[in-house]
């Protein structure tokens, strides 16, 4: 069955460095997403994307975020100058439509 | 407007028994409504999913009961199992983003 897939699982880095999330989505899907998830709590939504372009950003995403879907298969999630309050996990999702398939989420611990 | 409200926090259920969890929420434009489970350190899976136009939608064991003039949405576990013991998440979205909010979700343990 086809998976959405993260990589890495892991991702430690000291703070004001970049990050970049990595993601394959499900083959035929046509929207693209990042959530985050604090430790303990909901998950919120950060960004989707459609047609290679941002349909929709939530307050969090500001201006240290962005995504890229360099490739037909990659989708990626940057954070330019990363903070002690970025640390979470970090799933990727993707949907034909509606139905969001989640990935395994990368854990990024910032120090 | 955009909160979806989850309860309960917590549920305790015996081997068999039904569990029942509740959301809430204000926004009449949404029009999707899934249920996610969540085990530790893993990604949220689809569990099942309802539109607004039908009351209730069952696959196996898992049925989602819908009203839409109370604005509130649950979902049933029949037989609930120990394998079943994990986080749930309700969700809702609308509109052609069909970003999710999540509800704070209910940490559910099935005990054997």
């Amino acid at each position: 069955e086809p998976e959405v897939t993260q990589t890495p699982s892991h991702q430690v880095t000291q703070m004001g460095q970049e990050v970049i999330l990595r993601c394959v989505p499900i083959s035929n899907h046509l929207y693209f997403y990042w959530y985050r998830q604090i430790l303990g709590q909901k998950v919120e939504f950060l960004v989707s994307f459609y047609n290679n372009e941002i349909s929709e950003k939530s307050e969090i995403f500001d201006d240290q975020f962005s995504v890229e879907r360099p490739d037909g298969s990659n989708f990626t999630l940057k954070i330019r100058s990363t903070k002690l309050e970025d640390s979470a996990m970090y799933f990727c999702a993707s949907s034909v439509l509606y139905e969001q398939y989640f990935g395994p989420g990368t854990r990024l611990t910032v120090t | 407007q955009q909160q979806v409200k989850q309860s309960p926090q917590s549920l305790i259920v015996q081997k068999g028994g039904i569990s029942i969890i509740n959301c809430a929420y204000e926004n009449t434009a949404f029009d999707y409504f899934p249920w996610y489970q969540q085990f530790p350190g893993k990604g949220p899976a689809l569990l099942i999913a309802i539109r607004p136009d039908v009351s209730e939608k069952k696959e196996g064991r898992f049925t989602i009961s819908f009203n839409k003039s109370a604005k509130q949405f649950s979902l049933h576990i029949m037989d609930s199992q120990p394998g079943d013991s994990a986080t749930y998440f309700c969700a809702a979205s609308s509109g052609a983003t069909n970003k999710l909010i999540f509800g704070t979700g209910t940490l559910l343990a099935v005990q054997p």
